[in-house]
């Protein structure tokens, strides 16, 4: 069973750039998998960021993509997002997510709250 | 980009069926993936691939799909079927994943 778990500072000054990391286990990045990113406003429906196989086939929501940097490591079995240009709109809880396919998402981690504010 | 439509809310007594759509166009060939978001849980998907359903999802979970209308249903709805429901498509002309604005189920 593949489990997901972000990681980051959880408060991000605005124009700075987002840091996010999921460590992954039950699973090794490097066997497959696409390995991807939705957030949710506070009280709002989910908005899908972007997702990535190992080897580097990237796939991005075009709204966010001139933002947007996604990498995996395989030698730690962790996956990492960069937001950059921070605004109080991308205040969201962050889910990194995983599917054998780009298509959906079949896993997911618990969440994590990103607040921008100065 | 693609638009996926889902009414704000739909509810249901205990026991009776819930019935919650999703709208788009050229349905026909596209896939859709439905997920079920409990109060500050993550999403979990329920439905994939239009009426598959994951390992642990109940029967009473069913997905189909009829022109361009998606339907996710559950029958003998129960208290904890209380939740944000979500249906997504990948956007194949642009690469990317697209989420319907969500929909929210109250079972009176």
């Amino acid at each position: 069973q593949v489990q997901l778990q972000e990681s980051g500072p959880g408060l991000v000054k605005p124009s700075e750039t987002l840091s996010l990391t999921c460590t992954v286990s039950g699973y090794s990045i490097s066997s497959g998998y696409y390995w991807g990113w939705v957030r949710q406003p506070p009280g709002k429906g989910l908005e899908w960021i972007g997702s990535m196989y190992h080897s580097g086939d990237t796939y991005y929501n075009p709204s966010l993509k001139s933002r947007v940097t996604m990498s995996v490591d395989t030698s730690t079995n962790k996956f990492s997002l960069r937001l950059s240009s921070m605004t109080a709109a991308d205040t969201a809880v962050y889910y990194c997510t995983t599917a054998g396919t780009p298509s959906y998402c079949n896993y997911w981690g618990q969440g994590t709250l990103f607040t921008v504010s100065s | 980009s693609y638009v996926l439509t889902q009414p704000p809310s739909v509810s249901v007594a205990p026991g009776k069926t819930a019935s919650i759509t999703c709208g788009g166009t050229n349905f026909r060939s596209i896939s859709v993936h439905w997920y079920q978001q409990k109060p500050g849980q993550a999403p979990v998907l329920v439905i994939y691939y239009n009426s598959d359903r994951p390992s642990g999802i109940p029967e009473r979970f069913s997905g189909s799909k009829s022109g361009n209308t998606a339907t996710l249903t559950i029958s003998r709805v129960e208290a904890g079927d209380e939740a944000d429901y979500y249906c997504q498509v990948w956007d194949s002309s642009g690469d990317h994943v697209v989420f319907g604005g969500g929909t929210k189920l109250t079972v009176l």
